[in-house]
């Protein structure tokens, strides 16, 4: 069964640095998004993103964020200047056009 | 502003309990609702969507009513690979393609033997 993959499943960065979070999504899925996941607290929607543009953007989805899909297989999510408060769990999804949302693993960021 | 609420849990049941999990959610333009299930520090995955005339899926039952804004989940027979964290999500979309996914903070199950 085709599945979401993330890399890397988790990255520690130093407060202020840059970092790249990258995801493949389901190879026939036209729907792209990111969501992340503050340990102990929900799931929040940032981006989603389809047809090489963002569809949909979360108030959390600052100028700190950006997202691109540098070719056929990849989507990514960068963050510019970590700050202490980005450290969660990023988890990436796609969906064909008809909807469902499948998750991948997860990328687990620590920001110190 | 909390979009979906939950029963905070844990619920803590035997084996072949039912259990049941209620959710409200406070946008009324929500189009479509689903509950997903979440193992611990592992990604959601789609359980079932949640369908107004409520649907069902083995021992798994869901149930919508658009008037009061509440969904519930029913577990039935409950067996020990039930445990986890269960998450009420809702979309305005009418399916979930290109847009957010609201997630309550979700309810945790243990079964025990």
């Amino acid at each position: 069964e085709p599945e979401v993959t993330q890399t890397p499943s988790h990255q520690v960065t130093q407060m202020g640095q840059e970092v790249i979070l990258r995801c493949v999504p389901i190879s026939n899925h036209l729907y792209f998004y990111w969501y992340r996941q503050i340990l102990g607290q929900k799931v929040e929607f940032l981006v989603s993103f389809y047809n090489n543009e963002i569809s949909e953007k979360s108030e959390i989805f600052d100028d700190q964020f950006s997202v691109e899909r540098p070719d056929g297989s990849n989507f990514t999510l960068k963050i510019r200047s970590t700050k202490l408060e980005d450290s969660a769990m990023y988890f990436c999804a796609s969906s064909p056009i008809s909807g469902t949302q499948y998750f991948g693993p997860g990328t687990r960021l620590l920001v110190l | 502003r909390k979009e979906v609420e939950q029963d905070p849990g844990p619920f803590n049941v035997p084996e072949g309990a039912t259990v049941a999990f209620n959710c409200t959610y406070s946008n009324s333009a929500s189009q479509s609702f689903f509950w997903y299930r979440q193992d611990c520090r592992k990604e959601p995955k789609l359980l079932m969507s949640v369908y107004s005339s409520g649907n069902e899926d083995g021992r798994f039952t869901a149930q919508l009513n658009r008037a009061s804004q509440y969904i519930s989940l029913l577990i039935r027979d409950s067996k020990l690979s039930d445990s986890a964290t269960y998450l009420c999500v809702v979309n305005l979309g009418d399916n979930q393609a290109g847009t957010a996914l609201i997630f309550g903070k979700g309810t945790t199950l243990s079964v025990s033997s």
